[in-house]
């Protein structure tokens, strides 16, 4: 599977978007680029994913640069609610088990 | 709506006992994962299953760890002489496999302490 990095940290404003980075310079043509979110002391919980198309739900809208090699997720308005740890992660859709790094903590501050 | 139901949230347990948690799947769904996790870190894949069949076991899984989903549904995940490094947090997960959006769904997880 394709590593990424994040930063481990990130604040943002309530109220405001959050941009969250994540980069992916090795992945492969196949592997999708998903995105997690785990509030403490709960598993974690589905966001979205995307091949190459910017993609965008309920919850979220995320954005792959047209090399692949970087995604950045938008909270479009975040609230308190929305401060977690958030896990991109890349891998094929089928038949595949999520290898989590670190993440990035993001804090929603009033 | 219910989701994945983990069994029991907390337990704590001697070094060296056994101990077995119980993960019940969202109903319709043929995968089910199993994974774990330390307090700062992400979780760590340890098993699989697609109906009843084990089909990946992470290097992570010593012989003391066993799992098992004997009629495609339900499953358990047992330590057998437990160990201190075996404190973390036991998540399982379910999916639905032939989804071209297949996403996993987390259960609350299992909070192991071996004292």
């Amino acid at each position: 599977d394709a590593k990424t990095t994040q930063p481990p940290s990130m604040d943002c404003a309530e109220g405001r978007a959050a941009n969250l980075p994540c980069n992916h310079s090795t992945i492969s043509g196949n592997e999708y680029v998903y995105w997690y979110r785990q509030i403490h002391s709960q598993g974690p919980q589905y966001i979205i994913h995307g091949l190459k198309n910017n993609e965008t739900n309920e919850m979220a809208s995320l954005i792959i640069t047209e090399d692949r090699k970087s995604s950045t997720l938008i909270l479009p308005h975040a609230t308190l609610r929305d401060t977690a740890v958030y896990y991109c992660i890349v891998g094929e859709t089928s038949g595949s088990r999520l290898t989590f790094g670190e993440g990035t903590q993001l804090t929603v501050n009033p | 709506d219910t989701g994945v139901s983990q069994d029991p949230r907390h337990k704590i347990t001697k070094r060296g006992q056994n101990v077995t948690f119980r993960c019940d799947p969202i109903s319709e769904h043929n995968r089910l994962y199993w994974y774990r996790q330390t307090l700062g870190q992400g979780p760590e894949f340890l098993t699989y299953f697609q109906n009843e069949a084990q089909l990946e076991k992470s290097r992570l899984l010593s012989d003391r760890f066993s799992a098992e989903r004997p009629k495609g549904s339900f499953s358990t995940l047992e330590i057998q002489r437990t160990e201190q490094g075996d404190s973390a947090m036991y998540l399982c997960a379910s999916s639905f496999e032939g989804s071209r959006r297949e996403k996993l769904f987390f259960g609350s997880g299992t909070q192991l302490s071996v004292l």
